[in-house]
């Protein structure tokens, strides 16, 4: 199984503040996705990543930035956190035709 | 409209039953997903299918591109087969895939012993 890394798992942080989520995988993959899973919304594309500094956008990335400085790593930062941004993340990798593996997720409370 | 439909939204059965969950799609795809999410827990992939039929253990997933339609099925349901199960589709472009998985919102399966 490909090894990938969430952190941190759990984030209380307050309003208009910056928050970093680190993504970190162990196998070299290409491909890296940052989602947003909400109650009545499922899964939702925030960003990826094709390469150390290849990037694009989803369908829900405004509020969010993205940097991939190494294969290794793709960190998600929300410049000043709002309240609409609480949600669940999640961080996943493609392996081709072995399909996605997804990481543990990350809960984010903004009060 | 969500261009990946997922029924039933919430299902209940008696362990053993036989299972199936189903997804509609509207785009044309170059793969589908199906993906497992226990409460609380993380996302597992459980099949990724471009054509025909795959099965892993009790778990069996088919797929019809000419009617844009995927079912999943579980056979002798258990209680820990318990999950959120979720398709997604993986939109068909002219380089090939597109890195934007379309995701259905899941169906919630209850399995009671």
């Amino acid at each position: 199984d490909a090894g990938i890394t969430q952190s941190p798992r759990h984030k209380v942080t307050e309003t208009g503040t910056p928050v970093t989520l680190r993504c970190h995988q162990t196998e070299n993959h290409r491909y890296m996705y940052w989602y947003r899973q909400d109650p009545g919304h499922g899964l939702r594309l925030i960003h990826y990543s094709y390469g150390v500094k290849d990037t694009d956008k989803g369908e829900v990335s405004d509020g969010y930035s993205v940097s991939r400085s190494k294969t290794e790593d793709f960190l998600l930062t929300l410049e000043s956190a709002t309240s609409s941004q609480t949600s669940v993340y999640f961080c996943a990798i493609s392996q081709g035709n072995y399909g996605y593996t997804f990481g543990s997720g990350t809960r984010l409370t903004v009060v | 409209k969500n261009e990946v439909e997922q029924s039933p939204q919430n299902l209940t059965a008696q362990e053993g039953e036989f299972i199936t969950i189903n997804c509609s799609y509207s785009v044309g795809i170059s793969a589908l997903h199906w993906l497992q999410q226990h409460p609380g827990g993380g996302i597992v992939s459980l099949f990724m299918l471009s054509s025909g039929k795959k099965k892993h253990g009790r778990l069996i997933a088919t797929i019809n591109i000419q009617e844009k339609h995927s079912s999943l099925h579980i056979t002798a349901s258990h209680p820990r087969d318990s999950a959120v199960y979720i398709c997604a589709v993986r939109p068909r472009t002219s380089q090939g895939g597109s890195e934007k998985l379309v995701f259905g919102k899941g169906t919630k399966l209850t399995v009671n012993p």
